[in-house]
């Protein structure tokens, strides 16, 4: 059974960083695209970042180029994403998505995780 | 990039109803879209992908139709569980956009 298990939510100041981590079990980790898909409260779905099986390509969406960073470690099942200069408007549950494909040129979700909640705020 | 609209934004309808919800996108995407359904306080579940091809487990009466830019996610038979709302999405090309929702309930 595929499981995928976000970690790393919290409340944090404006302009502040963190680091969220997806821990995924259930299928070879490393033959999988991953994304991290966000929803702020009451709104809709919003992609923001995703990176292919192997680490080697990665795509971002405008709104978090240039402040967060996705990566992953597939000796540890795990996806990161690492999120810096964090601003109001970047609150929201993030939640870490299995693509269908090896590549993040085509990002179809069949599995996501449970979301952690990230708050921005002072 | 690639806009996704979807009509109506919400519907209600009484169990047994056939509902259909629209989704359109900005520039053509062959047949590279899916539809997502996320009932409350609950995780997305992906319903179809291709634009018509049900993805496993999911009932027989949801089904979907169209290509290019124009497409329909259609519950042939209303039911109490359908209550959800529906995304559709572009997994064609990054950014991987989702349709705004369409929020569907029960009269």
């Amino acid at each position: 059974e595929v499981q995928l298990l976000e970690s790393g939510g919290g409340l944090i100041q404006p302009g502040g960083s963190l680091r969220l981590s997806c821990a995924a079990s259930g299928f070879t980790f490393s033959s999988y695209a991953m994304s991290w898909v966000r929803q702020a409260p009451g709104k809709g779905l919003e992609w923001v970042l995703g990176i292919s099986g192997s680490g080697g390509s990665t795509s971002y969406a405008d709104s978090v180029k240039g402040r967060f960073t996705i990566s992953r470690d597939n000796s540890k099942n795990t996806l990161y994403l690492q999120m810096n200069s964090l601003r109001a408007e970047d609150t929201a549950v993030y939640y870490c998505a299995k693509g269908v494909y090896s590549t993040v040129s085509t990002s179809l979700f069949d599995h996501w995780g449970q979301g952690t909640l990230v708050t921005v705020s002072s | 990039d690639i806009q996704m609209t979807q009509s109506p934004s919400s519907l209600s309808a009484s169990v047994g109803d056939r509902v259909t919800i629209t989704c359109r996108a900005s520039q053509g995407i062959s047949n590279y879209l899916a539809w997502y359904q996320q009932r409350p306080g609950k995780v997305p579940k992906l319903l179809l992908y291709a634009a018509s091809t049900l993805q496993s487990g999911v009932p027989s009466r949801f089904s979907g139709s169209g290509s290019g830019t124009d497409f329909t996610l259609t519950i042939s038979s209303l039911q109490p569980e359908d209550v959800a709302t529906y995304y559709c999405q572009n997994y064609n090309s990054a950014p991987f956009t989702f349709g705004p929702g369409t929020k569907v309930d029960i009269k």
